[in-house]
């Protein structure tokens, strides 16, 4: 099983700034079988980016992925107001499909 | 426009089961695989379970350890609507149950549509 860690847990930062998360895998994941979710109070996960570093439908650009092998990175480049929310990577490689903890991004 | 519709969550005894369901409109759920994905009150994250897409077989079934043996993943391509029998229910079992589609037809594909959930609440 691949367990995913998330850091850091929680981000603080103001609008406008620049987040960085990360995303580390116990074992490469293979063909960047990677995605992040955004998760919002209140509401169901939304798929933000898919195959390591590709935005999925409706995504604005400010949002963008990299990585591979075991070591991954979703950056918002410019925060806006509604960005603020939980952020999710899962692998999608090989059951079982993990979600790892998650990294909240909260307005200083 | 995609839409996954859960229901069936409510009050169970430990011990007890549930049949959730997961009514699917706006696509051909014949075409895709689907799964079940669970959150616990102020957790994260935690896959259940997939079923793939195998012609008109039901597909290939995938689960989490934590629920192998007494969780079972179906579809009805007729009707458009995925399931989750649970039996054998704990108290950690409770948590928000979301569908989600699978991009493709096979498992190895990312999560693209989910819906709001249905709330399964364990306890005597």
């Amino acid at each position: 099983e691949i367990v995913l860690t998330q850091s850091p847990g929680t981000l603080s930062l103001s609008p406008g700034e620049r987040a960085t998360l990360s995303c580390r895998a116990s074992q490469s994941v293979s063909s960047s079988y990677l995605a992040w979710y955004q998760q919002k109070p209140g509401q169901a996960p939304r798929l933000l980016i898919y195959g390591a570093s590709s935005r999925a439908t409706g995504i604005p650009d400010r949002f963008s992925g990299s990585g591979s092998g075991t070591d991954f990175t979703l950056t918002i480049s410019r925060l806006e107001p509604e960005d603020f929310a939980v952020y999710y990577c899962q692998h999608y490689g090989s059951s079982p499909f993990t979600f790892g903890p998650g990294t909240k991004v909260d307005i200083k | 426009e995609v839409q996954l519709l859960e229901s069936g969550g409510g009050l169970v005894q430990p011990g007890g089961s549930l049949r959730l369901s997961c009514a699917a409109s706006g696509f051909t759920l014949r075409s895709y695989a689907m799964n079940w994905v669970r959150q616990a009150p102020g957790k994260g994250l935690e896959w259940v379970s997939s079923i793939s897409n195998s012609g008109g077989s039901g597909g290939n079934t995938y689960y989490a350890d934590s629920v192998k043996g007494r969780f079972t993943i179906s579809r009805d391509n007729s009707k458009n609507t995925l399931y989750l029998q649970m039996n054998s229910l704990r108290a950690e079992d409770t948590a928000l149950y979301y569908c989600a589609k699978h991009w493709a037809s096979t498992v190895t594909t990312h999560f693209d549509y989910w819906g709001q959930g249905t709330l399964v609440t364990v306890s005597s």
